[in-house]
């Protein structure tokens, strides 16, 4: 059974850089595209991007330029790293399998974790 | 950007018929699928490539797309189905739809 488990700080400064880990299990992560998605609380889904074992990265547009994820195949982890946060980025941050095929199904998900914003 | 449209919400009735739509432009041309999400719970995948449902997936949950449209179906819907309800499609990124509250009352 794929399983999927972020860590991180729960709480990150304004200006600073926040920073999560996906630990993956059941499954190697050669294969697939591997994505982070957010949830503001109270709100809905936004993807931030997806990352291959090669290194290959597709990121949302609207958060492009703050965004950089990366692959530890040896550790099977995939990590985020999102500069310069506001309390707008205060959401639940999910890590997922996504399939490439189709609508690209986001078919494994991790429990997420609460990041928050403030000083 | 690609959007997609859902209702804010919607209710049925226990053992009724409920109908969640999404709207994309040509949203038939792609495929769609859609997500269920309880409170404090991560979404689970409940049907993929418009039609297909995940092994697990109980068979009252059904799709179906076309034109701009997409619709997750739920034949005789029961309590436990309540729940947000996420439409998802690809464009090159992944697009999510702002999500439709089921309530069972």
């Amino acid at each position: 059974q794929v399983h999927l488990q972020e860590s991180g700080p729960g709480l990150v400064k304004p200006s600073e850089t926040l920073s999560l880990t996906c630990t993956v299990s059941g499954a190697s992560i050669s294969s697939y595209y591997w994505s982070w998605i957010r949830q503001p609380p109270g709100k809905g889904l936004e993807w931030i991007g997806y990352i291959y074992h090669s290194g290959s990265t597709n990121y949302n547009p609207s958060l492009k330029s703050r965004v950089t994820m990366s692959v530890h195949t040896s550790k099977n982890q995939i990590s985020l790293k999102l500069i310069s946060v506001t309390p707008a980025d205060t959401a639940v941050y999910y890590c997922a399998r996504q399939n490439p095929t189709g609508s690209h199904p986001l078919d494994y998900w991790g429990q997420g974790t609460l990041v928050t914003v403030s000083s | 950007s690609y959007e997609l449209t859902q209702p804010p919400s919607v209710s049925v009735s226990p053992g009724q018929t409920a109908s969640i739509t999404c709207s994309g432009d040509k949203l038939g041309n792609k495929f769609a699928c859609w997500y269920q999400q309880k409170p404090g719970q991560s979404p689970v995948l409940v049907i993929y490539q418009d039609t297909k449902r995940p092994s697990g997936i109980p068979e009252r949950f059904s799709g179906s797309n076309s034109g701009n449209t997409a619709t997750l179906t739920i034949s005789g819907t029961q309590a436990m189905d309540e729940a947000d309800y996420y439409c998802q499609a690809w464009d090159n990124t992944v697009v999510f739809g702002g999500g439709t509250k089921l309530t069972v009352l």
